[in-house]
């Protein structure tokens, strides 16, 4: 399968710990993008990149956020200092810029983030 | 800023039926696609339709289509004969071309419950 994967798929961490979640898109696929998801919610936007270079950033995501896409294959998504209010989903999609598409963003199965 | 509207939390359809799930948007984008996606309690999210701005007729896939009514700013999906296993979380979600950024602006969802 060549789908979007993500790891790991569930975290559970007490208050003030750090924690990294990995997601690998699909390998031809140039543009991925972070999403939250807090529950009876849709998924909030995070951050993007195209290729390594991050080029936006929300404003839901803190100084204790930071994304990463070296080479511009995989990403990783580091929280530091989780508060409970980081409990979430945390979605990872990819996709790729053609003329004959439309941008559909491949989702893959999220990591779910629970901070006791 | 992008916007999207779905009034129904939740909807109960008897199988078989057709089922219709509402969408407003509201966007000062001249270019936008609007998405509808599935997420099963398992929780990936997996794509269902698109329907771009300029698109003159109504998107369909299988099942699924969406109604398209753009001048009321409303992007409805119908499901047609629903099926036990339609039941899930629904998202009608769009995308504005922003510096290339084709972020993904998600409603709040609607929980579909398919009685035998």
């Amino acid at each position: 399968d060549t789908g979007v994967s993500q790891d790991p798929r569930h975290k559970i961490t007490k208050r003030g710990q750090n924690v990294t979640f990995r997601c690998d898109p699909i390998s031809e696929h140039n543009r991925l993008y972070w999403y939250r998801q807090t529950l009876g919610q849709g998924p909030e936007f995070l951050t993007y990149f195209q290729n390594e270079a991050q080029l936006e950033k929300s404003r839901l995501l803190s100084d204790r956020f930071s994304a990463e896409r070296p080479k511009g294959s995989f990403s990783t998504l580091e929280i530091q200092r989780t508060e409970q209010g980081d409990s979430a989903m945390y979605l990872c999609a990819s996709s790729s810029r053609s003329p004959s598409s439309y941008n559909e963003q491949f989702f893959g199965p999220g990591t779910r983030l629970t901070v006791l | 800023a992008q916007k999207i509207t779905q009034t129904q939390p939740g909807m109960f359809v008897q199988e078989k039926e057709a089922v219709t799930l509402d969408c407003t948007y509201d966007t000062s984008d001249p270019s936008y696609g609007l998405f509808w996606y599935k997420q099963p309690s398992s929780g990936e999210m997996i794509f269902l339709i698109y329907q771009g701005s300029y698109d003159q007729q109504n998107a369909t896939e299988g099942r699924y289509s969406l109604n398209f009514q753009k001048a009321r700013k409303s992007a409805n999906l119908v499901i047609s004969a629903s099926q036990l296993g339609d039941s899930a979380m629904y998202f009608c979600a769009m995308w504005g071309t922003d510096f290339g950024n084709e972020k993904l602006t998600f409603g709040t969802g609607t929980r579909l419950t398919i009685i035998p």
